[in-house]
């Protein structure tokens, strides 16, 4: 079965600092990989996804991830931190054969002023 | 383009009542669907698929005569909280599957909150 494991529930950083948010996966075959935000209230907005082609993906609000399958890791990065970017952030895995998609526990980004 | 809507975004009851959620896909057919429920701070756990014309598929553990699902059209799949009771609160998210290139991609609806009384 794929899973996906999210480092750390709660990250802090100051604004205009680096967010990095950690998820590594396990799958037998490869994988499909999505980043998640969810704003209080609201749905998930997919941020960026990964479709097994170029290994960096660059998604929306100046977000990206690197596939790395030799560390089984699909990281979300971004340059500067900026106040909207406080949320909590899912990563994911796609199941092909059934199509369902398994969540990571998530993670609150905080953004400090 | 693949917008999810879902009615009610909130909703309040009493306990013993049955509570209507409507998912839709405004703009494209789906004819998959899931349900998902989030508690506070926590993950979004799959509770069933639906699939239009025919019965939903439940994840273990899911009490199917307690969540009913209905996917009578390729826009419209609905979830009936029965007897609802206080446990039962909770964020409840839909999202409806549509192709996009290599594969079948879920646009998710805002999510309802349910609260019960």
């Amino acid at each position: 079965a794929q899973s996906v494991t999210q480092l750390g529930s709660h990250v802090s950083v100051s604004e205009g600092a680096l967010v990095l948010l950690r998820c590594n996966y396990s799958s037998s075959v490869p994988p499909y990989l999505f980043w998640y935000v969810q704003y209080p209230n609201q749905g998930l907005q997919l941020l960026l996804k990964y479709t097994s082609a170029a290994t960096l993906v660059k998604g929306i609000n100046g977000f990206e991830a690197e596939f790395k399958k030799s560390e089984t890791s699909f990281h979300l990065t971004k340059p500067s931190a900026h106040m909207s970017d406080a949320a909590e952030y899912f990563c994911a895995v796609l199941d092909f054969g059934n199509e369902k998609l398994t969540f990571g526990t998530g993670t609150r980004l905080t953004i400090i002023p | 383009g693949a917008v999810v809507s879902q009615h009610p975004s909130r909703v309040i009851c009493k306990s013993g009542t049955s509570v209507k959620i409507e998912c839709r896909s405004l703009d494209f057919q789906a004819t998959t669907m899931f349900w998902y429920r989030q508690f506070p701070k926590k993950s979004l756990m799959l509770m069933a698929t639906s699939n239009e014309g025919s019965k939903a598929t439940y994840e273990q553990g899911v009490e199917k005569d307690k969540f009913l699902i209905n996917h009578a059209s390729l826009t419209l799949s609905t979830l009936t909280v029965t007897s609802a009771h206080p446990e039962d609160s909770s964020f409840y998210i839909c999202s409806a599957r549509a192709r996009t290139g290599s594969y079948n991609e879920q646009f998710f609806g805002p999510g309802t909150r349910l609260t019960v009384l």
